[in-house]
């Protein structure tokens, strides 16, 4: 099993759609968790930080659900420049270090 | 201004060159990272550094050779590679080891 699994999509949607991701992990032990999108030939962005009480910027919400061991991305009222693949990271599990999901394609369309 | 710099930009290198990456930081981060990125791939960690010194090697093949000379910087030296070590090597910062990570734009490599 990997240890963090992430859906790969491709997922297509038209503007104005609302999409989520999940990811999950493996060790419970992991302390810290985000979101990140990146775009083609890009370096990876932050998004966001995700917090066991869900945080919400925009348009965009993510949670955590610590006892299931996965985390959420919900984008509302897409738009074409949320198109990019969308990364799960996680971090800690009683060291530094940081694991990313493969990633998941989003294409919004016209 | 969370603004991680790389240099170069694209660099060539044959086998048997011996070449270094840069990467600096100035927003006061302790911890600074290096990453290989495959297309179509995540990036998979190489090494941390944590108060300028290496924390984490993720087994990478002693032809990479990382060195932090301070707070700021972040080098890593490459000899001997392998046409596969061609990717995208990505360099971090974050203000701690547990905390969001900033990337720079990553320095693509290629060995001929």
């Amino acid at each position: 099993r990997k240890e963090v699994e992430q859906d790969p999509g491709p997922f297509n949607v038209p503007e104005g759609a609302t999409v989520a991701f999940n990811c999950t992990y493996s060790n419970s032990a992991s302390q810290s968790f985000f979101w990140y999108r990146q775009d083609c030939r890009k370096e990876p962005k932050l998004l966001m930080s995700v917090y066991s009480s869900g945080n919400e910027d925009g348009r965009f919400t993510a949670q955590l659900n610590r006892a299931s061991q996965y985390i959420s991305l919900l984008i509302r009222d897409s738009k074409l420049s949320d198109s990019a693949t969308y990364l799960c990271v996680v971090n800690g599990g009683g060291g530094f270090k940081t694991i990313f999901g493969a990633g998941t394609r989003l294409f919004v369309k016209a | 201004d969370t603004e991680v710099t790389q240099t170069p930009k694209h660099l060539v290198m044959g086998m048997t060159n011996k070449k270094s990456l840069k990467c600096e930081q100035h927003m006061g981060h302790r911890a600074m990272y290096w990453y290989k990125q495959k297309a179509k791939k995540p990036p998979e960690l190489m090494f941390v550094y944590s108060y300028e010194k290496l924390s984490i090697n993720e087994s990478v093949p002693s032809r990479f050779s990382p060195e932090c000379p301070n707070s700021s910087l972040l080098n890593l030296h490459l000899h001997a590679l392998q046409p596969e070590d061609s990717a995208l090597y990505l360099c971090a910062s974050s203000q701690d080891p547990a905390v969001e990570q900033y990337f720079g734009p990553g320095t693509r490599l290629t060995v001929t």
